[in-house]
């Protein structure tokens, strides 16, 4: 079965408005949580990562929370800018000594002037 | 900054034939890995690799092989490519659990 799951493949905001991106995992030892940012044709890099021992972590405009006991993370950008266009990978795994991450479908983030 | 990069870029090859992506990175990192991107699917891990000499299969190894021949270089193998290979290839390494490095991408076609 699928490990990370974003249930919304796409997502249209208003600029100055907040995007909220979700993400669901079924495994509860995974222990790392990471949103990624993807332009067409470019690699995903990465946005902003948390670990289980914290439920939220801020970075700017962008903010992760954690909610372990339902399986559940999302990221909410703040003051959406057009620039903010991109399709958003979330990721999470756990840490067992070798490294295995799983990655959802991607949720396709459209801001609008 | 962190550096890895990818060869060739794009590729079109036939059924049958055999294909080597790879992947070379100078950020001194210890592992490395193969994800494949399909439309629809978000990125799912064929092989990596901790330490050179040594492969592991991930979730999709089924038709594809992996070499580490060093620290910087991890290739992947298409022995006898299918159409179903068809999609972009990433590669990525990172020194810990804590971040990936990806390289550009190579997009794999094949006829």
């Amino acid at each position: 079965g699928q490990q990370v799951k974003q249930s919304s493949p796409s997502l249209t905001v208003q600029e100055g408005g907040i995007s909220i991106l979700n993400c669901d995992y079924e495994n509860d030892m995974f222990d790392y949580f990471a949103w990624y940012k993807k332009y067409p044709d470019n690699s995903p890099t990465l946005l902003i990562s948390v670990r289980s021992n914290v439920d939220k972590r801020e970075d700017g405009r962008l903010t992760v929370f954690l909610n372990k006991s339902g399986k559940h993370f999302s990221l909410h950008i703040t003051a959406s800018q057009p620039e903010d266009t991109a399709v958003y990978l979330c990721a999470a795994g756990e840490d067992t000594g070798y490294q295995n991450f799983y990655f959802g479908k991607g949720t396709s983030l459209t801001v609008i002037p | 900054e962190a550096a890895v990069t990818q060869s060739p870029r794009s590729k079109v090859a036939v059924t049958g034939g055999k294909v080597t992506l790879s992947c070379h990175q100078t950020n001194n990192h210890d592992y490395m890995y193969w994800y494949r991107q399909d439309t629809g699917h978000g990125l799912r891990l064929i092989h990596y690799s901790y330490v050179a000499d040594s492969t592991e299969k991930g979730d999709i190894p089924d038709g594809y092989k992996a070499s580490r021949p060093s620290q910087e270089n991890f290739s992947l193998i298409l022995e006898l490519a299918s159409l179903s290979q068809t999609a972009v290839y990433f590669c990525a390494s990172s020194d810990s659990y804590a971040e990936q490095f990806f390289g550009p991408g190579t997009r794999l076609t094949v006829l």
